[in-house]
């Protein structure tokens, strides 16, 4: 069974800050990450799968990084804007395929 | 149509009540996936269908029973449920078996009294 970790629970920060979170994971039988994005009333909605050690992703402000040797992986959010106002989950998918997910990290930006 | 369309969104229903949440997408995907969401608590697995099949089953008791009638719809129906059963059930799919990122509906926020 893979323990998904995820810290900070929660996070507040000022418009414009750049922020970031981590997500920790078992790093055998390892075979993908997935970062979710998931607002309230709204359904979770993928931001990045990654599966290579030293895999770097971005999508616009917003980028993640792994490393799976060390079981761990950072999203950043650069220039935070109260629309990036959300519950942010990472999942790892184990040889086994099964998807799960951590608690998440629920930010708040504040205008 | 990219989306995940679950009805329905709200569902009270009392212990002794049958009833059913569904689940329908439009994509093509082949495989389709039941979570289940409790507060402050990570979605949980409880079924996954790829191709039709029941390919997991994680050891959720028979009062939850899924059902895949084809590859664009997924059904979880409810049976004599617990009070502790009460939680947001999430519906996914992803395009090809079990690999590849989710497509989530909105959920379906169940209470039972």
């Amino acid at each position: 069974i893979l323990n998904v970790e995820q810290s900070p629970q929660s996070l507040h920060v000022q418009e414009g800050d750049s922020t970031n979170f981590t997500c920790s994971f078992p790093s055998s039988n390892f075979y993908a990450l997935h970062w979710y994005r998931w607002e309230t009333a709204k359904s979770p909605e993928a931001l990045f799968v990654m599966t290579l050690n030293g895999d770097e992703k971005k999508k616009g402000r917003i980028s993640a990084t792994l490393n799976t040797k060390e079981g761990y992986s950072y999203l950043y959010i650069k220039g935070s804007q109260p629309e990036d106002s959300a519950t942010y989950l990472c999942a790892a998918r184990g040889s086994n395929y099964k998807l799960t997910f951590g608690k998440g990290t629920l930010l708040t930006v504040n205008p | 149509d990219t989306e995940v369309t679950q009805t329905p969104k709200h569902l009270v229903m009392g212990m002794t009540n049958k009833k059913s949440l569904k689940c329908e997408q439009h994509m093509g995907h082949r495989a389709m996936y039941w979570y289940k969401q409790k507060a402050k608590k990570p979605p949980e697995l409880m079924f996954v269908y790829s191709y039709e099949k029941l390919s997991i089953n994680e050891s959720v008791p028979s009062r939850f029973s899924p059902e895949c009638p084809n590859s664009s719809l997924l059904n979880l129906h409810l049976h004599a449920l617990q009070p502790e059963d009460s939680a947001l059930y999430l519906c996914a799919s992803s395009r090809n078996g079990l690999a590849g990122e989710l497509f989530f509906g909105e959920g379906s926020r169940l209470t039972v009294l």
